[in-house]
């Protein structure tokens, strides 16, 4: 069964720095897709980068790229410029490209706080 | 606008009480997916459903129900026999057409508290 570490459970960026939240997985597949999504204050999950397995180029949605490592098995997300608006919880989120439903299988989270 | 709704927002439950919670989207999805989420814990799937009148158990199904009549609806029940119903649920539906761009989009939960 695939499973979805996430090592850090608080970090802390000051405003307009950089931040790395690390995700480590385990599986045996070799085709997959892996998710960051946010959960702020009010609880919404809000998908933040999504990365194919296949692909070798790293996904970048603007402040947000991620560092995947297929080998190590790890999907890192950065946060460039951080605002204050990007304190949350970030859960990393694997999902097996065969029809299981699409279920998501997370990452315990972390929590970041953003200080002004 | 297009999107997920859960209902209550908040919901008490008594000992013993099977208590419902209400999930719809009007984003045209053919998946849906319940998630419990504990504290210091990720989202943990309790069932998900890719096309109407069929569903399937996630990880922790037992002690709930689910139904999936109409496209837009999925609802979730609680019953007696989940001895540890306090958390936050989450509801979500994706398109079900597979790949990359089945992104899954959630409502905004609810909290269910024991009495």
């Amino acid at each position: 069964a695939q499973t979805v570490t996430q090592s850090q459970p608080e970090m802390s960026v000051q405003e307009a720095e950089t931040v790395t939240l690390s995700c480590t997985y385990d599986t045996s597949e070799s085709d997959y897709y892996l998710f960051w999504y946010k959960q702020p204050p009010s609880r919404q999950m809000i998908l933040v980068i999504r990365q194919e397995a296949y692909k070798q180029q790293n996904a970048t949605e603007n402040r947000f790229s991620v560092n995947f490592q297929k080998a190590a098995k790890s999907f890192s997300l950065k946060i460039s410029d951080s605002q204050l608006g990007d304190a949350a919880m970030y859960f990393c989120a694997y999902r097996t490209q065969y029809n299981q439903g699409g279920k998501l299988i997370f990452g315990q989270g972390t929590e970041l706080s953003v200080k002004p | 606008d297009g999107g997920i709704t859960q209902s209550p927002k908040y919901l008490f439950r008594k000992e013993g009480q099977n208590v419902t919670l209400s999930c719809e989207q009007n984003l045209n999805h053919d998946a849906m997916y319940w998630y419990r989420q504990d504290p210091g814990q990720g989202l943990r799937l309790i069932y998900y459903s890719q096309i109407v009148n069929d569903f399937q158990k996630g990880d922790i199904a037992e002690g709930y129900s689910v139904s999936r009549e109409k496209k837009e609806s999925f609802p979730l029940t609680v019953t007696s026999a989940q001895k540890n119903p306090t958390a936050f649920y989450l509801c979500a539906s994706s398109s079900g057409t597979g790949g990359l761009r089945e992104t899954q989009y959630f409502g905004p939960g609810t909290r269910l508290l024991v009495l």
